[in-house]
């Protein structure tokens, strides 16, 4: 199975700020990377997929980059509602991990 | 608007079996392209993929939990469930049912999900 490491594992912020949140697969995923949001009681929600393909209606201070092992997540001035948890997800092939997320928290 | 909703006893004795459908409405289940998945989440914890299905019934298992678990899809009633047998504490979660998305290049991310529904397993 590839595994799926997220670092950190916390964060904290300030509104405005700029944050990365990074991802490493155990053998390469090419761009088969995807990232969601989920926030406290609330499913995931898909930001990028294909690793830097931004869904329809997510706003466009989020962006991805990577291929192969190594994948960032990048939110540029952050806003209140950013503030949640990310997890990143290969569909390369089955079983389709999870990495074990990243809390983005107010500073 | 594409919507997915978990329906399903919300506990559930050990040992025995766990069973969830996924109703979906705003579209057909039997288009081409999509797949139609579980993820779960135990309280407090990250997600985990459990498996998706075709409309057609072709299917992919995560291999720690194939051997107890099965998934169905029912075209004529645009729906597909879950079976999880000999449950254990150790399953008791958030499952969401979710729509992976069929795009150019196979990248199937999970775009729709439903609200979630917790099972609990306990005597």
């Amino acid at each position: 199975d590839i595994q799926m490491t997220q670092s950190p594992s916390s964060l904290s912020a300030s509104v405005g700020d700029r944050v990365t949140i990074s991802c490493r697969a155990s053998q390469s995923v090419s761009v088969y990377l995807n990232w969601y949001q989920q926030k406290p009681g609330k499913a995931p929600k898909l930001l990028i997929y294909a690793a830097s393909t931004l869904q329809s209606e997510v706003p466009s201070r989020f962006s991805g980059s990577g291929s192969g092992t190594d994948f960032t997540l990048t939110i540029r001035s952050l806003q209140p509602e950013d503030f949640a948890t990310y997890y990143c997800q290969q569909s390369y092939n089955t079983p389709y991990i999870f990495g074990q997320g990243t809390k983005l928290e107010i500073k | 608007q594409l919507q997915l909703q978990e329906s399903g006893p919300g506990l559930v004795k050990p040992s025995e079996t766990l069973s969830l459908t996924c109703t979906v409405s705003g579209g057909s289940i039997s288009r081409h392209s999509h797949f139609w998945g579980w993820i779960r989440q135990p309280p407090g914890k990250g997600l985990e993929w459990i498996g998706h299905i075709y409309f057609t019934g072709s299917t992919y298992y995560s291999p720690s939990l194939k051997d107890r678990l099965t998934i169905a899809v029912d075209t004529s009633k645009d729906q597909f469930s879950l079976r999880l047998t000999s449950v254990t504490a150790a399953d008791t979660a958030v499952y969401y049912c979710a729509r992976l998305l069929g795009v150019s290049g196979n990248y199937f991310p999970f775009d729709y999900w439903g609200q979630g529904t917790l099972a609990t397993v306990s005597s």
